[in-house]
């Protein structure tokens, strides 16, 4: 299986500053015959299901806002949140489905400092 | 609009059975790969299945933890996930979310289903 860890596992973050969570697999995502890294991000918010935001690495779902983007290729992965809102206090997860099972990070909580 | 109801979940003793169902709604599920994906409290996501379209084969797969205890099923002139759990354990405990898989990932939830497993 492929293993996703994030980091940091927390991190508390001003209004308006950025916020940066990374993650790296234990193998490369990237699928050669397409080439796209098959590896999304999803925000879970307080007592929801978690939500979709990123996903082939750097595409943002429909209606995600464009504070939110994501980078890397192969097994390095970075969310970026480019100015905090209040409504970002989230846990973030990121994901591969490159290979089954697919697999999550352990996520990591963003709050406001 | 996509809509995922999950029930079925609730208080089971260790070694008991339970049945989940996932109503599906606002898109063409018989075209849908659906996914069972939990949440143990206080934790993170684990993917516990997958099950594909019938023009796919319906393949199924499962995660290795719930592997011969647990069985996906659909019914499509429903449009109903289903998630049959036997010889429960406690570290089954979890809020149980029905999700679509698309190539990009896991685009839509519900809002999941609490299953308890305790003496």
């Amino acid at each position: 299986d492929i293993v996703m860890t994030q980091s940091p596992d927390s991190l508390a973050v001003s209004l308006g500053e950025r916020a940066t969570i990374n993650c790296k697999s234990s193998q490369s995502v990237l699928y050669s015959s397409d080439n796209k890294n098959y590896l999304a991000w999803y925000q879970q918010k307080s007592g929801q299901p978690p939500k979709l935001l990123i996903y082939w690495a750097s595409t943002r779902e429909f209606g995600v806002p464009d504070r939110f983007s994501g980078s890397g290729s192969g097994t390095d992965f970075t969310l970026t949140i480019s100015s905090l809102q209040a409504e970002d206090v989230a846990v973030y997860y990121c994901q591969q489905d490159y290979s089954t099972p697919p697999t999550f990070g352990q996520g990591t909580k963003v709050e406001i400092k | 609009e996509v809509q995922l109801v999950e029930s079925g979940g609730g208080l089971v003793k260790p070694g008991g059975s339970l049945r989940l169902s996932c109503a599906a709604s606002g898109f063409s599920f018989g075209d849908a790969w659906m996914s069972w994906v939990r949440q143990a409290p206080g934790k993170g996501l684990e993917w516990v299945g997958r099950i594909k379209s019938r023009l796919e084969g319906e393949t199924i797969r499962y995660a290795a933890p719930v592997k011969d205890r647990f069985t996906i099923s659909r019914d499509d002139s429903r449009n109903t996930l289903y998630l049959e759990m036997d010889s429960l354990k406690t570290e089954d405990t979890a809020v149980y979310f029905c999700t679509t898989e698309a190539p990009q990932g896991f685009d839509h939830w519900g809002q999941g289903t609490l299953v308890t497993v305790s003496s």
